[in-house]
């Protein structure tokens, strides 16, 4: 158990549709990763939030938008939904803002029909 | 862009031999590098990282290699067991402190 949460395991939905996924860090964690895996992109870098605060930015669409709560948690919204968002999506947290030793959720399975 | 071993080769192992994953990295500026272990239906597992002033660091039955030279990243695992199963990531850290992951390497060890 990485000791990062993520919730749903599963979420099956409708094109056009919003959905909102959300990640509990590692207690201790500051920063908060979201990222997208699918069969033929592999893992890709959505956003980072460190702290609260937005800190880097990968190939997130403009349809997808992130937030970290004080608390730390995170949510990643996704709205009108496309089939090809139909993806594994992923929280880690690390303890600091510099990339290194990323802890990863299980993931949510995300399907759009 | 940057790319780090875009590839998902097998890799079959005889239960109890020492396995060697490889990882071609392509930015000469990057400077942390890790590996994870992803069984199927679960998240990335943390192995063991280095970093570009280390060639070599070891943990518990793994240790990684670090090639600067010819920009090579390896992951040997010791007397590999069925619970080693699995796909392995390399990523590197490169410019902006952004991970960027490869494609991946499916271990799989044979009884």
């Amino acid at each position: 158990d990485s000791g990062v949460t993520q919730t749903p395991k599963h979420l099956i939905t409708a094109t056009g549709q919003r959905v909102t996924l959300r990640c509990s860090p590692r207690s201790g964690d500051l920063s908060v990763y979201w990222y997208q895996q699918s069969l033929d992109q592999g893992l890709q870098f959505l956003i980072q939030y460190y702290n609260g605060e937005e800190r880097a930015k990968g190939n997130i669409l403009e349809r997808f938008s992130a937030q970290q709560f004080p608390d730390l948690h995170s949510e990643l919204n996704l709205s009108s939904l496309e089939l090809g968002d139909s993806a594994l999506y992923f929280c880690a947290s690390s303890a600091t803002a510099t990339n290194e030793k990323l802890f990863f959720g299980s993931g949510t399975q995300l399907s759009v029909l | 862009g940057e790319s780090v071993g875009l590839h998902l080769p097998t890799l079959s192992v005889q239960e109890g031999d020492n396995s060697i994953i490889n990882c071609a990295y392509s930015n000469s500026a990057s400077d942390y590098f890790i590996w994870y272990k992803q069984e199927s239906g679960k998240g990335p597992q943390f192995i063991i990282d280095i970093r570009s002033n280390m060639d070599k660091r070891q943990g518990q039955r793994v240790t990684v290699l670090l090639n600067k030279t010819v920009k090579h990243l390896s992951l040997q695992i010791a007397a590999t067991q069925p619970g080693d199963s699995a796909v392995y990531f390399c990523a590197e850290r490169a410019a902006g402190n952004k991970l960027t992951f490869g494609g991946g390497t499916r271990v799989l060890v044979k009884p």
